[in-house]
């Protein structure tokens, strides 16, 4: 079992549409939990992180974390055109020095 | 506040050959991470460096090296390349706070090799 499974998708919506994007992972010793969005041929852009169990809103962006059922979270509401980019989640551990372990990330794409 | 910089953007190089891929960090920024993405396999780490010293590493071979500067730059080398390490290099620059680590990354560079 890989450490972090995404659905590679596509995910294909209409504009206006709320988007779930999920993620499972099965190390239990992640403690960070983040959200990157990548746009085609550009670097990961960070969207949002949460520490631990529960939800942190930012805008149109929600990210939730159930750690008991290792599943983790990232809503889009009024989902943009501009949103169309593949999203990764990467977990990592409590220690400062471990690093992110990326799912294979989520294209989506937003119809206008 | 300017972000990551990484150089060069784009290169081709022949089997066999070696490459030097650079970055520079987010002023303040000690911990640069690199990180190797292909279609295939996703986004993998590669190596972590901390005040010069590698931190972590990650489970690629020993012609993938790396090295950090006094200013936190960093730079990371492939040796006989390999028509297999055609992919994303990413670097990453990690702001440590209270409330955890962030990591910001570059905007990569695009190695192909032929």
């Amino acid at each position: 079992q890989k450490e972090v499974e995404q659905d590679p998708g596509p995910l294909s919506v209409p504009e206006g549409a709320i988007v779930s994007l999920n993620c499972t992972y099965s190390n239990s010793a992640f403690q960070y939990f983040m959200w990157y969005r990548q746009y085609s041929r550009k670097g990961p852009e960070l969207l949002m992180y949460t520490y631990s169990s529960g939800n942190k809103e930012d805008g149109r962006f929600t990210a939730q974390v159930d750690k008991s059922s290792k599943y983790i979270s990232l809503f889009i509401r009024d989902s943009q055109p501009s949103d169309s980019a593949t999203y990764l989640c990467a977990p990592r551990g409590l220690s400062g020095n471990t690093p992110l372990v990326f799912g294979k990330g989520t294209r989506l794409s937003v119809i206008a | 506040k300017a972000g990551v910089t990484q150089t060069p953007r784009y290169l081709i190089k022949t089997r066999g050959q070696q490459v030097t891929l650079s970055c520079s960090p987010i002023s303040g920024h000690r911990s640069v991470s690199w990180y190797q993405q292909t279609p295939g396999q996703g986004l993998q780490f590669l190596f972590e460096y901390f005040s010069e010293t590698q931190r972590n590493k990650g489970n690629f071979p020993g012609r993938f090296s790396g090295r950090q500067f006094s200013n936190s730059r960093s730079e990371m080398n492939v040796s006989t390349l390999e028509l297999g390490d055609s992919a994303l290099y990413l670097c990453a620059s990690t702001s440590e706070g209270a409330s955890g680590n962030t990591i910001y990354f570059g905007e990569g560079s695009w190695l192909t090799v032929v």
